[in-house]
């Protein structure tokens, strides 16, 4: 069965203080990685996909990276804005397939 | 241009009763999926469309959901006899082929 699991589940940083989250899978077969970020009451929004190991994506303060069993989403010098759920979710066949999620880092940042 | 959008924001219902939410794509998105959340958990996938055609609905926890996309474009989640255990925040998402998700900002549903 195909399972993501993310770490740690809360982290509490102070504004400027860079840190990563993880994201460990185990799949029959990658076919994507995807990063989302998720406000409190609304829906994930995309932030990244990565298709290979050694693949990596950068967006502002954050740095997506991946390898063959798991992705980390870098924050390089975190402001308060930042703070949101981050979901991690892979895509195992190809084509318009579902993602199987991860539970989510919960990251606060604190000014 | 216009994202997912999903009606009503909240829904509140008794147990028993039946309800009804809408997702509405973004243009020309031939694919359409359904997901649930539950509070401290990630999206779990319940069914997916391509093009009118339920082409997986193997996330649907029993028979009494049911999804249906007529035309293509919208498509609306049916729940019958609705359980307190249903209670949860339903997301819709689209893409295009191949294509990057892009999510709705989800109806909470609340079953009392």
């Amino acid at each position: 069965e195909d399972q993501v699991t993310q770490s740690p589940e809360a982290l509490r940083l102070q504004e400027g203080e860079s840190s990563s989250l993880n994201c460990s899978y185990t799949v029959s077969g990658l076919r994507g990685l995807f990063w989302y970020r998720q406000d409190p009451g609304k829906g994930p929004e995309f932030l990244f996909t990565l298709y290979s190991a050694g693949e990596e994506k950068e967006k502002e303060r954050l740095k997506a990276t991946l390898t063959k069993k798991e992705s980390f989403l870098h924050i390089t010098a975190p402001k308060p804005e930042d703070s949101a759920t981050y979901l991690c979710a892979v895509r195992t066949t190809s084509g318009n397939t579902p993602l199987v999620f991860g539970k989510g880092t919960r990251l606060s940042v604190i000014a | 241009g216009a994202g997912v959008s999903q009606t009503p924001s909240n829904k509140v219902t008794e147990k028993g009763k039946y309800v009804e939410l809408r997702c509405d794509p973004i243009s020309g998105h031939t694919a359409l999926y359904w997901y649930r959340q539950s509070l401290g958990q990630g999206p779990e996938f319940l069914i997916y469309f391509q093009g009118t055609g339920a082409a997986d609905d193997s996330g649907l926890p029993n028979d009494r959901f049911f999804a249906v996309r007529p035309e293509g474009s919208v498509s609306t989640l049916k729940i019958q006899r609705t359980e307190r255990g249903d209670s949860a925040v339903y997301l819709c998402a689209s893409s295009e082929p191949s294509g990057t998700q892009y999510f709705g900002p989800g109806t909470r549903l609340t079953v009392l």
